[in-house]
């Protein structure tokens, strides 16, 4: 089983509509990030978490929120989802002190 | 704030040849750590190399090198005796004791037969 779990792995959506993507870790490490891929623009940072009482912004947050549920949890939601929100999203998760990071397999997610 | 370039969007070699891919960041920290990952078509994104702000020494891993020039904030990386399997996007990573981890835009690579 891979550390760091996505789902769903694809999604499809309608405009307006409420969405979680989930992420999940067995690696025990306290730090959490989400991140945005799209073509021409890299990663992007949306928030990271530290542990569950802080979470932090990162600089693309606007129509985004997230929710850490434990320590191996952390969640992202689209309150209202919009077509500029297509994209492939990153969970991932890092035991800081400059470690690197251990991504999920992404989710790409589509607004229609 | 800190910021990642990557200043080659898509590159191309034939294979077994050398490539270098370009990185520059921009930081006022003293301590800190980039990386270079690798994105296949399966989109997984895997760790090649990682180097330490406070190391002079440059990190080697098999056929990845990386040329880190901390007074320049250049940290480019370089692949030996390229193989198909090296075709994917590169991305460009930093991170410092704040532990946000900011990517750059990415390279695509291409290695041809």
């Amino acid at each position: 089983d891979a550390d760091v779990t996505q789902t769903p792995r694809n999604r499809i959506t309608k405009t307006g509509k409420r969405i979680m993507l989930e992420c999940s870790q067995t690696k025990g490490h306290d730090r959490m990030y989400w991140y945005r891929q799209d073509p021409g623009l890299g990663l992007r940072l949306i928030y990271y978490s530290f542990d569950v009482k802080d979470i932090n912004k990162g600089e693309i947050s606007d129509g985004y929120s997230v929710s850490r549920q434990a320590q191996a949890k952390f969640s992202l939601s689209l309150e209202s989802a919009i077509p500029n929100q297509t994209a492939l999203y990153f969970c991932a998760t890092s035991d800081g002190g400059f470690t690197e990071a251990f991504f999920g397999q992404g989710t790409r997610l589509t607004v229609v | 704030a800190q910021t990642v370039t990557q200043s080659q969007p898509e590159m191309s070699v034939q294979e077994a040849e050398t490539v270098t891919l370009s990185c520059t960041y921009d930081t006022s920290e003293n301590n800190y750590y980039l990386f270079w990952y690798k994105q296949p078509p399966s989109r997984q994104m895997i760790l090649v190399i990682r180097q330490e702000a406070y190391k002079q020494q440059n990190a080697t891993e098999n056929r990845f090198s990386v040329n880190f020039q901390k007074a320049a904030k250049s940290f480019s990386l370089k692949i030996s005796d390229s193989q198909l399997g090296d075709t994917a996007m590169y991305f460009c990573a930093f991170m410092a004791k704040d532990d946000k981890i900011i990517f750059g835009k990415g390279t695509r690579l291409h290695i041809l037969p």
